[in-house]
């Protein structure tokens, strides 16, 4: 079974800087895809960004980043300029693909809450 | 459309009582998901439909729970003789079934067991 780790419970950033959250996995397969949604206090999740792992490029949108290395299992989040609208507790997640049974299900991390002060 | 619908918000129930949730999904996606996150805890798989059909379900749905979608619309997920672990977010999402894209979220249903 796969697993997805966040060894970071909470953190903390300034207003205007950058901040990485990391996440680990654990897995067989060699085709499969990563995601990090958002969920703010008491509002629903997001999708933040997404990761195909047969693509090496890593996945960028806007202030949002990943840094992904297949070998290391390890695909961290970068925000830059970071905003007080980022407040939010954010969750590593990894998806099978079809052909290996993933059924477009979930297997989430256990979060990482992101407090951005002024 | 206005994305995926979760009713209700919140549910306090006393233990032993049955409960129903309903969650509409954004009309479009044939693929639907039930979630459970706890205090603390990322989400966790419950059960999910294409379609109609319930493809797949978690050995965390005990037999007390029941998950239907009739007629590939809207789904309800039905926990029967509610007991005090069961207090969680059930969430439900859909996706379109692209291969490997990302679902939306419901604002979830917040369950109170007393």
């Amino acid at each position: 079974a796969q697993t997805v780790t966040q060894s970071q419970p909470e953190m903390s950033v300034q207003e205007a800087e950058t901040v990485t959250l990391s996440c680990t996995y654990d897995t067989s397969e060699s085709n499969y895809y990563l995601f990090w949604y958002k969920q703010p206090p008491s509002r629903q999740m997001i999708l933040v960004i997404r990761q195909e792992a047969y693509k090496q490029q890593n996945a960028t949108e806007n202030r949002f980043s990943v840094n992904f290395q297949k070998a290391a299992k390890s695909f961290s989040l970068k925000i830059s300029d970071s905003q007080l609208g980022d407040t939010a507790m954010y969750f590593c997640a990894f998806m099978k693909t079809i052909l290996t049974g993933g059924g477009n299900k979930l297997t989430f991390g256990t979060g990482t809450q992101l407090k951005v002060e002024l | 459309d206005t994305g995926v619908s979760q009713n209700p918000r919140h549910k306090i129930t006393k233990r032993g009582q049955n409960v129903t949730f309903r969650c509409d999904p954004i009309s479009e996606h044939n693929r639907l998901y039930w979630y459970r996150q706890t205090l603390g805890q990322g989400p966790e798989f419950l059960t999910y439909f294409q379609n109609e059909a319930q493809l797949e379900k978690s050995r965390l749905l005990s037999d007390r729970f029941s998950a239907e979608r009739p007629k590939g619309s809207f789904s309800t997920l039905e926990i029967q003789r509610t007991e005090q672990g069961d207090s969680a977010m059930y969430l439900c999402a859909s996706s379109g079934g692209r291969e490997g894209g990302g679902y939306t979220f419901g604002s979830g249903t917040r369950l109170t067991v007393v």
